[in-house]
């Protein structure tokens, strides 16, 4: 079954403390991508990948850090988490940047 | 970077009804998307339109979409309550590195 899978579904954490929340997806896809969704502001682009070593910022990347070192992989990692990134995040895979994107099913984070 | 405005912002109706959402957008696009979130869950891809075509059809869904007003609508006919969801248009371009999504249309189909 195609799929994007994130982990963990959900986290709270504490501010400065390190965390990763990874994504993966089975479709073979060189385009992915990590979003954040927060109330009135709809999705916003944190930081995309075109392929392998090929990450880029999108529209919010202040504070996140991305990593493409398999095709497959593509995890989100907050160094110093703070209350403002509390958000629903999601990643989405696809075959090109404007093609069909599929979304895996959300990690809600809370930093206290 | 916002692209896509939704209108309404929220749609309430009663189940059997039509259900009408419009998207505009600014800048010329390749393709015009739209998707699915049930509350708190991933998006679900519904339906892709070319900057070519004017109208689609996928079972009880069909967008149209106008170039010249730089605008589309998805129609959801017959709805269900399992149609309450929010909706996005979400459009693609060769020149856009990502998919620039809109706020969205919370629709509420009432039993």
């Amino acid at each position: 079954e195609a799929q994007v899978t994130q982990n963990p579904r959900y986290l709270i954490t504490v501010t400065g403390k390190k965390l990763t929340v990874t994504c993966s997806q089975n479709m073979n896809h060189e385009y992915m991508s990590w979003y954040r969704q927060d109330p009135g502001l709809g999705l916003r682009q944190i930081y995309y990948s075109m392929n392998v070593e090929v990450t880029d910022k999108g529209d919010v990347p202040e504070g996140y850090k991305v990593s493409r070192k398999e095709k497959r992989n593509f995890p989100l990692i907050l160094e110093s988490p703070s209350p403002n990134q509390t958000s629903l995040y999601f990643c989405a895979s696809s075959y090109s940047q404007n093609t069909e994107a599929f979304f895996g099913q959300g990690t809600r984070l809370t930093v206290v | 970077s916002q692209q896509g405005e939704e209108d309404p912002q929220a749609l309430s109706i009663q189940e059997g009804e039509n259900a009408t959402m419009n998207c505009s957008y600014k800048t010329s696009i390749n393709n015009l998307q739209w998707y699915r979130q049930n509350s708190g869950r991933g998006l679900v891809h519904l339906i892709l339109i070319r900057s070519n075509e004017r109208e689609k059809h996928s079972g009880r869904l069909r967008v149209t979409l106008d170039t010249s007003k730089k605008s589309s609508s998805l129609l959801i006919t017959a709805s269900r309550a399992a149609d309450t969801a929010s909706y996005f248009c979400a459009t693609g371009s060769r020149s856009a590195r990502q998919l620039t999504f809109g706020s969205g249309t919370q629709l509420t189909v009432l039993p």
